[in-house]
């Protein structure tokens, strides 16, 4: 049992680049999300899907894209690297409704813009 | 303004002794909190939580007390081992309108627990 994959797990980008962080789970959770985690500042919500085909905003969307390609895959982009975009990102999912559930996370990707 | 707050950025605690984390929080609409742990290169994992409708919730060695008068919860572990030593996060998780439950965490406090 997999969990939440992500991929890549490093990646170093000159700013301006483009690059789409990869995220896939295998415990049919409807809701999947985007976090961003950097130095005393936490687990920050960058977007959200509650479920298939829909996306939502969270704390700190700026910069960056997402898509629900399907109930198992959500996909972060970033169209032109930034260096204050330099941060650990975190995939999550978790099945929401009137359930009280945790979240499941990925290993994180440690992203570089240069 | 942060809602979840984790005022201790760390915490360094003998082996065998008691830990103690806290977590303060300002919504009133969060009805269900959160511990993750998260060990250096790794995701966070889930570690216990407990219902706005509780005031203690209690697994093994991991104990999560919530007082809604004071928003503020804590989680105590006893006792410490040094495997423990990670960085531990608060959550809550907001349900009304539109929010979906997402959960919204605090910055984290990091426990070394030594030999």
């Amino acid at each position: 049992n997999a969990g939440v994959t992500q991929t890549p797990k490093f990646q170093v980008l000159k700013t301006g680049q483009s690059m789409t962080l990869q995220c896939a789970q295998d415990m049919n959770h409807n809701s999947m999300y985007w976090y961003r985690q950097d130095p005393g500042m936490g687990l920050r919500l960058i977007y959200y899907s509650a479920s298939e085909g829909t996306t939502d905003k969270g704390e700190v969307p700026n910069g960056y894209n997402v898509s629900r390609l399907n109930k198992r895959e959500f996909s972060l982009r970033l169209e032109s690297a930034a260096p204050s975009q330099t941060s650990v990102y975190f995939c999550a999912s978790r099945t929401t409704g009137q359930l009280n559930t945790e979240a499941f996370f990925g290993q994180g990707t440690r992203l570089t813009v240069v | 303004d942060q809602q979840v707050k984790q005022n201790s950025p760390s915490l360094s605690v003998q082996e065998g002794r008691i830990s103690i984390l806290n977590c303060d929080y300002t919504n009133s609409m969060f009805d269900y909190f959160l511990w993750y742990k998260k060990y250096p290169a790794e995701g966070p994992t889930f570690l216990i939580s407990i219902s706005s409708i509780k005031d203690k919730n209690e697994d093994g060695r991991f104990t999560v007390f919530l007082n809604k008068s004071a928003k503020h919860l804590s989680l105590h572990i006893v006792p410490s081992q040094p495997g423990d030593s990670a960085v531990y996060f608060c959550a809550a998780r907001l349900n009304y309108g539109g929010s979906q439950g997402n959960l919204i965490f605090g910055k984290g406090t990091k426990l070394s627990v030594k030999p």
